[in-house]
């Protein structure tokens, strides 16, 4: 697979439910982000991994936990979630955050609904 | 408070025609920018970007122009194609880091055949 990969593509929970969002990418890049899209809204940075350590974390609240094992791999645990926390979670990749004009790369998204 | 913004929700052109999408954006400080396009349960893509130092950028049918004492940037597409029909993004940034992009709310671009 080339690319960046994240699973699950659709996911429905309840507000107690404890629930995991997974990301891998193949593009040998250093640095994976998450997004949150929702609609009408601009997409949100969530955290940043720069190098496995996170270096962002945009004021989001603690039920979101997110965890880089490696450069390759990133997941965002999720619990005790509220429905506005419904959105689209896209995942992304770029060589390193700290060059000038570094693109990302973009995973799928996870679509998410909580009950 | 957003600091870059699309005004136009929805967008529709007859195929073979000129598309604009704009983009404005309040920060002057920022330097770098950036269109993505995004299709239905895709993740959004690269598109084409344009430095400060710059006014416009072409890649192909693709043309990206920078309005700085405007703070404005538009995307021309020409033609347009039906399969350029899709969700395009507008995003700034200063130029040092990925993690300092900022994204609009997007433009929803419908290319009739």
């Amino acid at each position: 697979e080339t690319g960046v990969t994240q699973t699950p593509r659709h996911l429905v929970m309840g507000m107690t439910n404890k629930k995991s969002l997974k990301c891998e990418q193949h593009l040998g890049h250093n640095a994976m982000y998450w997004y949150k899209q929702s609609a009408k809204k601009p997409l949100e940075l969530m955290f940043v991994y720069n190098f496995k350590e996170q270096t962002e974390n945009n004021s989001v609240p603690s039920r979101f936990s997110p965890e880089c094992p490696n450069s390759s791999h990133l997941f965002l645990h999720l619990h005790t979630l509220q429905p506005e926390d419904s959105a689209l979670y896209l995942c992304a990749s770029s060589l390193d955050p700290g060059q000038d004009n570094e693109k990302l790369f973009f995973g799928s998204g996870t679509q998410l609904s909580v009950l | 408070d957003q600091q870059v913004k699309q005004n136009s929700p929805s967008l529709s052109v007859q195929e073979g025609r000129i598309s604009i999408l704009n983009c404005d954006y309040t920060n002057s400080m920022f330097d770098y920018f950036l269109w993505y396009k995004k299709y239905p349960a895709e993740g959004p893509t690269f598109l084409i970007s344009i430095s400060s130092i710059k006014d416009k950028n072409e890649d192909g049918r693709f043309t990206v122009f920078l309005n700085k004492s405007a703070k404005h940037l538009s995307l021309h597409i020409v033609p347009s194609q039906p399969g350029d029909s899709a969700v395009y993004f507008c995003a700034a940034s200063r130029q040092t880091g990925a993690n300092n992009l900022f994204f609009g709310t997007g433009t929803r671009l419908t290319v009739i055949p």
